[in-house]
């Protein structure tokens, strides 16, 4: 399978712990976004990156979120002291920058909750 | 402020008719349009695209119009199909890419 891979799918934490996700785009592809969904709600922007810059963070995301593609390929979004807030679906997503506009293309997501 | 507007949460469609999703943006910068298709427990399927230099993309049985002054876009599925049955995101782009809160989509035997 050549998707966009999430991992893990789903992750369960206490209030206060540290968690990290992990996303592995399509291979040929050089732009990665994440994006938060809570129930009811379209994808929310988080950030993106083309290649490893990191190209726009959202100015709602707390500076308690993070979010590292090092070598252009793989990313992790990490959120360090987890709130009962942050439980929510996260999305990745990639897509090929080789015109204006290209779609993106999402992976399963991880399902976190914060208990 | 939300740039990308989905004003109707659900729709209801007989199967066979025709199914209109509509979607309305604030910013004039996005130049580019999609919609995504979303089951439960799964991330969002690309489905369908336009550049603003366009004002119409058709594929099979989805076909997007995009009216930049009105600063409105619009899905139509023709003949609408059970497995139409989901949640559909109107999605823009300045680069990156914003989307709307979405529409549920019951398509009726």
């Amino acid at each position: 399978d050549t998707g966009v891979s999430q991992n893990p799918r789903h992750k369960i934490t206490k209030r206060g712990q540290n968690v990290t996700f992990r996303c592995d785009p399509i291979s040929e592809h050089n732009r990665l976004y994440w994006y938060r969904q809570t129930l009811g709600q379209g994808p929310e922007f988080l950030t993106y990156f083309q290649n490893e810059a990191q190209l726009e963070k959202s100015r709602l995301l707390s500076d308690r979120f993070s979010a590292e593609r090092p070598k252009g390929s793989f990313s992790t979004l990490e959120i360090q002291r987890t709130e009962q807030g942050d439980s929510a679906m996260y999305l990745c997503a990639s897509g090929p920058t080789t015109g204006l506009n290209t779609e993106a293309f999402f992976g399963q997501g991880t399902r976190l909750t914060v208990v | 402020d939300q740039q990308v507007k989905q004003n109707s949460p659900s729709l209801s469609v007989q199967e066979g008719r025709i199914s209109i999703l509509n979607c309305d943006y604030t910013n004039s910068m996005f130049d580019y349009f999609l919609w995504y298709k979303k089951y439960p427990a799964e991330g969002p399927t690309f489905l369908i695209s336009i550049s603003s230099i366009k004002d119409k993309n058709e594929d099979g049985r989805f076909t997007v119009f995009l009216n930049k002054s009105a600063k409105h876009l619009s899905l139509h599925i023709v003949p609408s199909q059970p497995g139409d049955s989901a949640v559909y995101f109107c999605a823009a782009s300045d680069d990156k890419i914003i989307f709307g809160k979405g529409t549920r989509l019951h398509i009726l035997p």
